[in-house]
């Protein structure tokens, strides 16, 4: 079964520094999305991507965020400038039409901000 | 976004079925009822979704009231890696998007 899938796994970053987080979606999948999870919290919506632009964001997702679909099959997260609070599991998510279909989301990437 | 309430925690014993309630008394006539799970260390899971009939998968069943203000998640024969948080969602299309609000959801316990 296709599936969601996210690198890296772990990565550490010092405070101030810029991180991309990548994701390769579902092949024939048209909507993408970002969440994340601090320890022991809920999951967030971050964004919304449809035909190269966001469809929607949350109040999380400030200027220091920005997402990007650069080939046809990769999605990034840009996070400029990290944060200690930016530290988290990262969720990518896909869906082959946007209305009321399931969401396939990726193992994450846990973020360490130092 | 409409909201949802679920019980903290439940507990089974493996092989045995397990009912999941949700209410959602401010349910809208077009919002689809959608219920993820999140097994340890792992990204959020679909496991099934309706709108006003029920609705049975190889995972599980949905059983949505009359009125729609509640729903039950069904797993007919619990087994150890159903162990997870079970997250009820009620899903309001905006502009072709649709994100999913993640509330604290039931954490099910399975016994062996």
């Amino acid at each position: 079964e296709p599936e969601v899938t996210q690198t890296p796994s772990h990565q550490v970053t010092q405070m101030g520094q810029e991180v991309i987080l990548r994701c390769v979606p579902i092949s024939n999948h048209l909507y993408f999305y970002w969440y994340r999870q601090i320890l022991g919290q809920k999951v967030e919506f971050l964004v919304s991507f449809y035909n190269n632009e966001i469809s929607e964001k949350s109040e999380i997702f400030d200027d220091q965020f920005s997402v990007e679909r650069p080939d046809g099959s990769n999605f990034t997260l840009k996070i400029r400038s990290t944060k200690l609070e930016d530290s988290a599991m990262y969720f990518c998510a896909s869906t082959r039409q946007g209305a009321n279909q399931p969401q396939h989301f990726g193992d994450g990437t846990r973020l360490s901000i130092l | 976004d409409a909201k949802t309430t679920q019980p903290n925690s439940m507990e089974s014993n493996e092989e045995e079925p397990v009912h999941l309630p949700c209410n959602h008394s401010t349910i809208s006539g077009t919002d689809y009822i959608h219920w993820y799970r999140q097994l340890p260390s792992q990204g959020p899971e679909y496991v099934i979704h309706g709108l006003t009939s029920n609705v049975n998968n190889r995972m599980a069943s949905l059983a949505i009231a009359e009125d729609r203000k509640s729903s039950t998640l069904i797993l007919h024969r619990a087994t150890l890696r159903d162990a997870a948080v079970y997250y009820c969602i009620l899903t309001a299309l905006q502009g072709g998007s649709e994100k999913l609000v993640f509330g604290k959801g039931t954490k099910l316990t399975v016994n062996p």
